[in-house]
């Protein structure tokens, strides 16, 4: 299994500032994910984090708008940049780790825009 | 520590079939339980459950919660093999907001 944290769990930001999110896993895993939950909503992905290389946007997606860092096989962060309160949503880290590539999900960050 | 337990984790049955997937939780601060379907990359929502007792329909997918024992069941009738796909379970708590079940892999036969 995989344990994930999340920071911050919450926020609540002005318009035109920018947040960065840290996801933190207890293994090492290859595939980490990015994606945004708003209420009643399907989870939308964001993009797919690779260590070691460029992370790959999903379409209505772009870099400078979520810039992402994954430095190691443990760690990545999300920035949410020039935020305006449509951006308002809950953030959610996710990895595929185990033999069967089962995935698992960070507890979310609560982002409200004003 | 907050859990969610789902069952069976992998479920294998031909078209025509019913099933039924379990989700049992403890999570303090409880807000509702929500339900997806994941086939690629993102899950889609099927249910939000927020009540004990009122039973929620789309089509042939239907779940219900029961608040007081903490637990969920979602059924799929007349299964096809497009309910094919990992059935993920999860609690949304006013605190941490998200606890995720390790979800049940369903396989539908023709």
């Amino acid at each position: 299994s995989a344990v994930i944290s999340q920071k911050p769990s919450r926020d609540i930001c002005q318009r035109g500032t920018s947040l960065t999110i840290q996801c933190q896993v207890d293994s090492q895993v290859t595939m980490m994910f990015w994606y945004r939950q708003q209420p009643g909503q399907s989870l939308t992905l964001i993009a797919t984090a690779n260590q070691g290389s460029e992370a790959t946007y999903e379409s209505g997606f772009v870099i400078d708008k979520f810039p992402i860092s994954r430095p190691n096989l443990t760690f990545s962060t999300l920035t949410v940049s020039n935020m305006s309160p449509e951006d308002s949503s809950i953030y959610l880290c996710s990895v595929l780790a185990g033999i069967t590539d089962t995935q698992y999900f960070g507890p979310g960050t609560r982002l409200t825009v004003l | 520590e907050d859990k969610v337990v789902q069952s069976p984790l992998s479920l294998v049955v031909h078209e025509g079939d019913t099933v039924t997937l379990n989700c049992s939780y403890e999570v303090t601060n409880f807000r509702s339980l929500l339900w997806y379907k994941q086939e690629k990359k993102a899950p889609t929502f099927l249910f939000m459950l927020t009540s004990s007792g009122i039973e929620k329909k789309s089509g042939r997918l239907s779940s219900i919660l029961d608040k007081k024992e903490l637990f969920s069941i979602l059924n799929i009738t007349a299964t096809q093999t497009g309910d094919s796909a990992v059935y993920l379970c999860a609690v949304e708590n006013y605190g941490q907001n998200f606890v995720f079940g390790p979800g049940t892999r369903l396989s539908v036969l023709p």
